[in-house]
């Protein structure tokens, strides 16, 4: 029930491309919905979030796609750059606001 | 910016001793929380912190553990009695109550190896 299921556990794109990461839940209490964006040896950091009530929110290059009545939502990444390439975590927030987390994405851009 | 700010950053303990791992949190957030993250893993959640007591907490966060806001500026995790599985890197992370958004900020971590 608090899981949340994130894919592709890697991902490899060239310079250029759309980097797509999807993530699917269960707990229909979940009201919020960030992604972060983690670098070697770094914290997580906030890169875009999203609420159950929006279908989708675009900040810059980087997409968030939210389909509530199938419980996902997924990441895109536009013009994806070789600093983009990093580890990426979905995440939903329960009624607590301790985040749960995805395994994780690797991005690696090529250049 | 301000920022979340960890100490140290990586720290080596043997089995069965106790460790504090150190955190400042942003100076007007006034919720804070404890991840762990298992090498190659994801980040798990630990245990949140309002109001000077513990608001949630997961099943990770057993009796061998405790938070503490010590003083007006400090958030700790102790953990009494290291165990080899609890290697990992630990994350220290708030937020504000103000705004809605609830963005939770992270510090960048106390690796810790227990030999």
């Amino acid at each position: 029930q608090q899981q949340v299921k994130q894919s592709p556990q890697s991902l490899i794109v060239q310079k250029g491309g759309i980097s797509i990461i999807n993530c699917a839940y269960e707990n229909t209490a979940f009201d919020y919905f960030p992604w972060y964006q983690q670098f070697p040896g770094k914290g997580p950091a906030l890169l875009i979030a999203i609420r159950p009530d929006v279908s989708e929110k675009k900040e810059g290059r980087f997409t968030i796609s939210f389909n509530k009545s199938a419980k996902q939502f997924s990441l895109h990444i536009m013009d994806s750059q070789p600093g983009d390439s990093a580890t990426y975590f979905c995440a939903a927030r329960g009624l607590g606001r301790q985040l749960t987390f995805g395994s994780g994405t690797q991005l690696t851009v090529l250049p | 910016e301000p920022e979340v700010t960890q100490t140290p950053s990586h720290q080596v303990t043997q089995m069965g001793q106790e460790v504090i791992l150190r955190c400042v949190p942003i100076s007007n957030h006034l919720y804070f929380y404890w991840y762990r993250q298992i090498l190659g893993q994801k980040v798990e959640f630990l245990v949140s912190f309002y109001n000077n007591e513990i608001s949630e907490k997961s099943e990770i966060f057993d009796d061998q553990f405790s938070v503490e806001r010590p003083d007006g500026s400090n958030f700790t995790l102790k953990i009494r009695s290291t165990k080899l599985e609890d290697s990992a890197m630990y994350f220290c992370a708030s937020s504000d109550i103000g705004s809605g958004k609830n963005i939770q900020y992270f510090g960048a971590g106390t690796r810790l190896s227990v030999l």
